[in-house]
């Protein structure tokens, strides 16, 4: 079946500290992955993507994330957290061909910044 | 771009009562997503539009719901008979047909069901 799991569903950092979200996927092909932010009572807002070729992906408001097809797995990172990062976060993947490209969810990771 | 709207922002009902939401995507957007995301929990699938034809509708869609995308453009997402459970966050997104993701999403309806 295909699923994403979000080990962690809560982490708590200091500001100005280092961060990694674990993001880990199921599935048939190598799917199209994403990470998502969301501010509380907001809609969804795309941090990164990867569809292919370099696996270590730049995205929006200085995070990073790196594809590792042996692991299966697609991890955020920040070098240096703000507390305006605190949010929810949603690792997603969606099929790389086909019709329907419905995204696929974790469940999130909520992060909360410590000042 | 106007990014994608969605209206109302919130909504408060009394179970048994029809409520409808509005998405109006991006304009050169053909792809259009409806997603539900109750509290704790990531966004779940309930249907696609390409242009105006509803391609796909998921299993979590029950009769009480329905969704048009007239002229391929704003789509509106009508529940009948509200439920207590009917209550969470409505998502859209838009997408153009050549890349997955890259999603863009509104900023959600939020249904009460009192």
């Amino acid at each position: 079946a295909q699923s994403v799991t979000q080990p962690d569903i809560h982490i708590t950092v200091s500001e100005g500290a280092s961060l990694e979200l674990r993001c880990n996927y199921s599935y048939g092909a190598t799917p199209y992955l994403f990470w998502y932010v969301q501010s509380p009572g907001q809609g969804l807002q795309l941090l990164l993507k990867y569809f292919s070729g370099d696996t270590l992906v730049q995205g929006i408001k200085g995070f990073e994330a790196e594809f590792k097809r042996s692991q299966s797995s697609f991890n955020l990172r920040k070098p240096s957290v703000h507390w305006s990062d605190a949010a929810e976060y949603f690792c997603a993947v969606a099929p790389p061909a086909g019709n329907n490209r419905k995204l696929i969810w974790g469940l999130g990771t909520s992060l909360a910044v410590n000042p | 771009d106007t990014g994608v709207s969605q209206n109302p922002r919130h909504k408060i009902t009394k179970r048994g009562q029809n409520v409808t939401f509005r998405c109006d995507p991006i304009s050169e957007h053909n792809r259009l997503y409806w997603y539900r995301q109750t509290l704790g929990q990531g966004p779940e699938f309930l249907t696609y539009f390409q242009n105006e034809a509803q391609l796909e509708k998921s299993r979590l869609l029950s009769d009480r719901f329905s969704a048009e995308r007239p002229k391929g453009s704003f789509s509106t997402l009508e529940i009948q008979r509200t439920e207590q459970g009917d209550s969470a966050m409505y998502l859209c997104a838009s997408s153009r047909d050549d890349r997955a993701g890259g999603y863009t999403f509104g900023s959600g309806t939020r249904l009460t069901v009192v």
